[in-house]
């Protein structure tokens, strides 16, 4: 099974600055990678598939990049709705496409 | 609307059963590839058991291997999670998750079904 590890595991970031998760696989899954935002009290939302592809509603201030084991999820100038966990999820290998444990971003 | 909408959750002592329903509506339901992803109070997500189109194939997480069946009802669109002899550690909140047809990442999610084993 291939391991997904995501850091840091809470990330501070004032508003209007970058916030850069990253998510480590413990073997290459090409670009077959996709990350969740979570808020409090919600279901999951797809936020970026194929590494680098937003998904529908995702506004451009996200952008996602990467591919083998390393990956990057950014937010380029943070707002106060995009608090929440987010949660990286490789599915070239499944099943089982298995999580990161998430990342908490947070308002400095 | 598209959308999937969880229901059976509740409170049931260790030993017992239980079986969650997810109705699906806005979609083709019988099209998509269908799963169970649970998570545990203040944990992460974990796939919990999967069915594709027409039922051809079906993975349980080997936590529930022989104790939860998953099924769907495509004429009802509707997908379903009979768990039996529950444990305290299956206690967790349990979505309903579509795959993409072509994609086994999630693309639609339910709001959730919470499942406390406790006695």
């Amino acid at each position: 099974e291939i391991v997904m590890t995501q850091s840091p595991a809470t990330l501070s970031v004032s508003p209007g600055e970058r916030a850069t998760l990253s998510c480590r696989a413990s073997e290459s899954v090409s670009n077959k990678l996709a990350w969740y935002q979570q808020k409090p009290g919600q279901a999951p939302r797809l936020v970026m598939y194929g590494a680098s592809t937003r998904a529908t509603g995702i506004p451009a201030r996200f952008s996602g990049s990467g591919s083998g084991t390393e990956f990057t999820l950014t937010i380029s100038s943070l707002q106060s709705e995009d608090v929440a966990l987010y949660y990286c999820q490789q599915y070239n290998k499944w099943p089982p496409g298995t999580f990161g444990q998430g990342t908490k971003v947070e308002i400095k | 609307e598209v959308q999937l909408v969880e229901s059976g959750g509740g409170l049931v002592q260790p030993g017992g059963s239980l079986r969650l329903s997810c109705a699906a509506s806005g979609f083709t339901f019988s099209d998509y590839p269908m799963n169970w992803v649970r998570q545990a109070p203040g944990k992460g997500l974990d796939l919990v058991s999967s069915i594709s189109s027409r039922s051809s194939n079906i993975y349980y997480a080997d936590s529930v291997k022989g104790r939860f069946t998953i099924s769907r009802d495509d004429a009802a669109g509707s997908l379903y999670l009979e768990m039996n002899s529950l444990r305290d550690e299956d206690s967790a909140v349990y979505f309903c998750a579509r795959y993409t047809v072509r994609y086994p990442y999630f693309d639609l999610w339910g709001q959730g079904a919470l499942v406390t084993v406790s006695s």
